[in-house]
């Protein structure tokens, strides 16, 4: 089946040690997205790529960065974690600007 | 400015009985509208949508959804509800080309 995939499901790293999450897709959308989601909040955009254009959205912190080496992969890299990183990321595809498939997610931990 | 208007945090309702989980955008142009449920410590689905056509969606689960061009509504409903729906629903809207989330809705079904 076609889908979003994200590994890993549950991360945990240490304040300060840099991480990186990992997306894959076998839809062959051309939108990917990164969202970070607090607990009982929606969703908040970090940014995403159209094709390989690279969308930062205003108030994504400079921690925070990505990478689509091809169509079907893209990273999530934070840089130096903070205790206030800690949440779920969730990975997303669509094709142009349209219905979202979402991952489902990674659990970051910050010790 | 705020796209999309989830009124309940939070919904309340004993099993079996029916439910309505509201929705308002504000747009002047045309819209896309989507339901999505997160099931703890999961990815997002899609639950419905609304394109274009019948403004009666019916979706998984159970669900549907009327879109109301006339008081910008994109409510979603279900007659008899099951312990299984108890999750956080999601309203969204593509407008201007840009995807904007809901707060979200707290659905707990009360056996």
């Amino acid at each position: 089946d076609a889908m979003v995939i994200q590994n890993p499901r549950y991360q945990v790293t240490q304040f300060g040690k840099p991480v990186t999450l990992s997306c894959s897709q076998t839809l062959n959308h051309n939108v990917m997205y990164w969202y970070q989601q607090k607990s009982s909040q929606a969703p908040k955009l970090l940014f995403h790529y159209y094709d390989k254009d690279f969308n930062n959205e205003a108030d994504t912190p400079d921690n925070f960065q990505s990478r689509r080496p091809n169509t079907s992969f893209c990273f999530l890299d934070i840089r130096s974690p903070g205790l206030g990183d800690a949440a779920m990321y969730l990975c997303a595809t669509s094709r142009a600007v349209g219905e979202q498939y979402f991952g489902p997610g990674t659990r970051l931990t910050v010790t | 400015a705020q796209s999309v208007t989830q009124l309940d945090s939070q919904v309340p309702v004993f099993e079996e009985a029916p439910v309505e989980l509201r929705c308002n955008y504000s747009s002047s142009v045309s819209v896309y509208l989507f339901w999505y449920v997160q099931y703890p410590n999961q990815g997002l689905q899609l639950l419905l949508k609304y394109l274009s056509g019948s403004t009666l969606v019916k979706g998984i689960n159970g669900f549907e959804a009327e879109f109301n061009k006339s008081q910008t509504s994109f409510h979603l409903r279900k007659p008899s509800v099951h312990i299984s729906d108890t999750a956080e629903y999601f309203c969204a809207v593509i407008t201007g080309n840009q995807f904007y989330f809901g707060t979200g809705t707290s659905l707990t079904v009360i056996p």
